[in-house]
């Protein structure tokens, strides 16, 4: 499975957008671009996904390199909630479907 | 809709016994995932069912893992002479048969303590 780097940290004001990068050097064609969340004491959660265009949805937006190496989950009015470790994942269409979670990048959101 | 249930949510075990973790996924999920995770550590894949049939075991699975899925519906997670560094969370998820935009929900895990 192709491999992601994350910052391992970042911090973000409330009602303010963050931008979380991902770089992913070795995407092959095939892999999609996941994102999950992990919420303090929780399971993991999907937040989004996206193959090659830019993809909105009600928590998130990915925005998506033009030569697919690197992502950026965008949060666009961080709240206290949203404070989490934040997992993009490369996912094959032809594997299992399993996910390979590296250590992802802890978010912190100030008051 | 009761999402991915797991039990219990917490053990407490000596080091020598064994312990058995269940998860319930959601209904007519065909896909079923263990995973564990250790303080501070993204979660590590254990193993996965496609209906009953177990697909795919980690490495990480020892022989004292064992895990079954007998219905394809809830499965079960059993670690034989548990070890203290089996402390952990463990995770169980379930999916829908897509190959790859399927979403994975998880549970909330069972958190282990081997004294």
């Amino acid at each position: 499975d192709a491999k992601t780097t994350q910052p391992n940290s970042m911090e973000s004001n409330e009602e303010e957008p963050v931008h979380l990068p991902c770089n992913h050097s070795t995407i092959s064609g095939t892999d999609y671009i996941h994102w999950y969340r992990q919420l303090p004491s929780q399971g993991p959660e999907y937040v989004i996904h996206g193959l090659t265009s830019n993809v909105n949805n009600r928590m998130a937006s990915l925005a998506i390199a033009e030569d697919r190496k690197s992502s950026t989950l965008i949060l666009h009015r961080a709240t206290l909630r949203d404070a989490a470790v934040y997992y993009c994942i490369l996912r094959s269409s032809s594997n299992t479907g399993k996910l390979i979670f590296g250590q992802g990048t802890t978010l912190q959101v100030k008051p | 809709d009761t999402g991915v249930s797991q039990n219990p949510r917490h053990k407490i075990t000596k080091r020598g016994q064994n312990v058995t973790f269940r998860c319930d996924p959601i209904s007519e999920h065909n896909r079923l995932y263990w995973y564990r995770q250790t303080l501070g550590q993204g979660p590590e894949f254990l193993t996965y069912f496609q209906n009953e049939a177990q697909l795919e075991k980690s490495r990480l699975l020892s022989d004292r893992f064992s895990a079954e899925r007998p219905k394809g519906s809830f499965s079960t997670l059993e670690i034989q002479r548990t070890e203290q560094g089996d402390s952990a969370m463990y995770l169980c998820a379930s999916s829908l048969l897509v190959a790859n935009t399927g979403e994975l929900f998880f549970g909330e895990g069972s958190r282990l303590t081997v004294l």
